[in-house]
């Protein structure tokens, strides 16, 4: 089945550095993306949604530069948490389309999650 | 907008049944239904595109009401390996550049033997 790698699973920083999380699709092309941020016992809250080629589309509320996100190819979409703060920390998700359809829609296939600490 | 899930939390013995309910206010183009274990990624369990449809995954099945305003999903007969966060994700819109989805907060679901 499709599967989606998410990179690095836990990552500790200092509070001003930047951390750089990498969401890849095994077997499949990914045409579009989408980063989430998840908080404990809460929902995916979705962040942007990163197409390949093209300027991400963020959510209202997310700042677009504090989370930047390139994705610069079919099998990698990358966020960057700049200048992280404590407030930062959170575990954050990726997903891909493409990696099947199931009744005619598109099915998401999630990565693992990154869950970041900033100190 | 955000889906309503309901309730928030349920505990079963295994073998027993339950249902997690997904509504909105709006009616929905699809409704798509993903389970999370604590510390793992989201596992696709099925779609939902049409108005009174039913569909099914092993002994997980959900239902799609004719408004298509609300999804419910019925776990029988649970097993321990069912323990984990149900998520359901809606769509509005009907896909293409636009498409993504509002996932609602989630249910927690814990099986006991």
């Amino acid at each position: 089945g499709a599967v989606v790698s998410q990179h690095p699973s836990r990552v500790i920083c200092k509070s001003g550095t930047s951390v750089k999380i990498e969401c890849r699709s095994l077997d499949f092309q990914a045409t579009t993306m989408f980063w989430y941020r998840q908080f404990p016992k809460k929902s995916l809250m979705l962040m942007a949604t990163s197409n390949e080629g093209s300027k991400a589309t963020y959510e209202q509320g997310v700042e677009k530069d504090k989370f930047l996100i390139n994705h610069a190819s079919l099998t990698l979409s990358t966020l960057t948490v700049t200048s992280a703060h404590p407030e930062d920390s959170s575990f954050y998700i990726c997903s891909a389309e493409g990696g099947g359809r199931y009744s005619g829609a598109n099915v998401l296939t999630f990565g693992a999650g990154s869950r970041l600490t900033v100190l | 907008q955000q889906p309503v899930q309901s309730p928030q939390a349920v505990i079963l013995r295994e073998g027993e049944d339950a249902v997690i309910n997904c509504s909105s206010s709006k009616a929905l183009y699809s409704v798509h239904w993903y389970r999370q274990k604590h510390g793992e990624a989201p596992v696709f369990l099925m779609i939902l595109l049409k108005g009174g449809e039913q569909m099914r995954h092993e002994k997980i099945s959900a239902s799609f009401n004719e408004k298509k305003q609300q999804s419910s999903l019925y776990l029988t007969a649970s097993q321990l390996s069912y323990s984990g966060t149900y998520f359901c994700g809606t769509e509005i819109n009907s896909g293409g550049s636009n498409y993504k989805l509002t996932f609602g907060k989630g249910t927690l679901l814990t099986v006991n033997p």
